[in-house]
């Protein structure tokens, strides 16, 4: 089953402008993680959020997760054209190190 | 390149024969994990391998598919009887150790097409 849900499937901004990805989640987890895929390479991480944290930031990222909810937001800030790429959010229950993605968002910068 | 090394990035297959994927992790690192990705889908996990042993084979499907990864020589995934429904794109991720807080590092991927 998916346990990493993401909206919107596509998003599409003007260079500047803020990026909105949310994730949703089934079951409990030790932590999430946010992965950005170019057009035919492999995942790059972006960001952890480990289940006791609330909110992270790293350079132009803030992630929020809220257990309570079973969700989490990745907010891109001054989006540029080279940020286009698919987004997928990934959970770890704690049981190992494996991930378990949702089916990701395509984000579209315009010059 | 110290990164995660996949080959070969394309492999193409007939129906009926064996198709083997190889990934060499980072430097240092000495878990693997491989997951398959259909089109327009994200990734989903098969297999979780420390050298020269198997920790979580829950992904994998229960007949065809193998995963190896030997004390010396890269990690192999390996499809026996390939069938069309085996096209995907496999990417193998890899960790210096176990952790829960470590961020995996991918390599870009075999796609495989099986005519």
């Amino acid at each position: 089953s998916q346990q990493g849900e993401e909206d919107p499937q596509a998003l599409s901004i003007q260079e500047g402008e803020n990026a909105t990805m949310n994730c949703s989640y089934k079951t409990s987890i030790n932590n999430l993680q946010w992965y950005r895929q170019n057009s035919g390479r492999g995942l790059v991480h972006l960001i952890l959020i480990r289940s006791n944290e609330r909110e992270k930031h790293s350079g132009r990222l803030r992630v929020t997760l809220d257990t309570s909810k079973k969700s989490s937001s990745l907010l891109i800030t001054a989006s540029r054209a080279a940020d286009t790429a698919s987004y997928f959010c990934a959970t770890n229950t704690g049981a190992n190190s494996k991930l378990t993605f949702g089916k990701g968002i395509t984000l579209s910068v315009r010059p | 390149n110290a990164g995660v090394m996949q080959n070969p990035r394309h492999l193409v297959r007939r129906r009926g024969q064996e198709a083997r994927l190889r990934c060499s992790p980072m430097k240092g690192h000495s878990h693997v994990y491989w997951y398959r990705q259909l089109p327009e889908e994200g990734l989903k996990f098969m297999v979780y391998l420390q050298k020269e042993n198997i920790i979580d084979e829950s992904g994998m499907p229960k007949e065809r598919f193998s995963a190896e990864f030997p004390k010396e020589g890269p990690s192999i995934l390996r499809i026996q009887q390939v069938v069309r429904g085996d096209s995907a794109a496999y990417f193998c991720a890899s960790t210096p150790r176990q952790g829960l807080l470590q961020p995996q590092h991918f390599g870009d991927g075999t796609r495989l097409s099986i005519l």
